[in-house]
């Protein structure tokens, strides 16, 4: 069936050091790709999205990138900020049509550090 | 603020209690969504509804698990003879019928089982 495979954190980063966030799924045809965050208290966000391949999402800095062939959403941002300390969740929507279920993968903590 | 609310916000029970969670989207979206999260994990699907019918289920709803929507606005999600296995996040999340369209979030329930 569809899965989502996240890199386990936490990952602890220095502000203004490089993210990334490694996310690959498993799916038929093309699904759609999410990356949720969750901050401390919070419920899920939606931070970014992209629908077809080689599509490109971003927001606030962050920036992934749809990747048929290698099956990739990779979350990146180049300079991160203590305000960005939260769980981030890669999730896809899959292409079979009917209701839009999400699947989520584990998530990713990420710290940052003064 | 995504325009979805939940109540109440944490609830705390003893084992065999029966409980009740709600959520309230904003009009416009016809369709909704409940999800569970345990610690550590991504949320899971558990049932969706397009206005007031209940159109998917999960298997890991179980028969002490009951959903509806009356009259296609607010939604409840109710747990019989509940159980420490029971102990999670409770998510709703509303979204529209496009194909892969994005669901927003509420706050989410956490309940917690004794």
């Amino acid at each position: 069936g569809d899965s989502v495979t996240q890199m386990e954190g936490p990952v602890t980063l220095s502000e203004e050091a490089f993210l990334t966030i490694n996310c690959t799924y498993t799916a038929t045809g093309y699904p759609s790709l999410f990356w949720y965050v969750q901050y401390p208290g919070e419920g899920l966000q939606l931070l970014l999205k992209a629908t077809k391949a080689d599509d490109k999402g971003s927001n606030k800095g962050f920036e992934a990138t749809y990747r048929k062939e290698t099956t990739s959403f990779h979350l990146e941002k180049g300079s991160v900020q203590v305000s960005d300390s939260a769980v981030y969740f890669c999730a896809l929507i899959p292409f079979s049509g009917g209701y839009n279920k999400l699947i989520f993968g584990a998530g990713t903590r990420l710290a940052v550090h003064p | 603020d995504t325009g979805v609310s939940q109540n109440p916000r944490h609830k705390i029970t003893k084992r065999g209690q029966n409980v009740t969670f709600r959520c309230d989207p904003i009009s416009e979206h016809n369709r909704l969504y409940w999800y569970r999260q345990t610690l550590g994990q991504g949320p899971e699907f558990l049932t969706y509804f397009q206005n007031e019918a209940q159109l998917e289920k999960s298997r890991l709803l179980s028969d002490r698990f009951s959903a509806e929507r009356p009259k296609g606005s607010f939604s409840t999600l109710e747990i019989q003879r509940t159980e420490q296995g029971d102990s999670a996040m409770y998510l709703c999340a509303a979204g529209g019928t496009a194909q892969q369209e994005t669901q927003y979030f509420g706050p989410g329930t956490r309940l917690l089982v004794l």
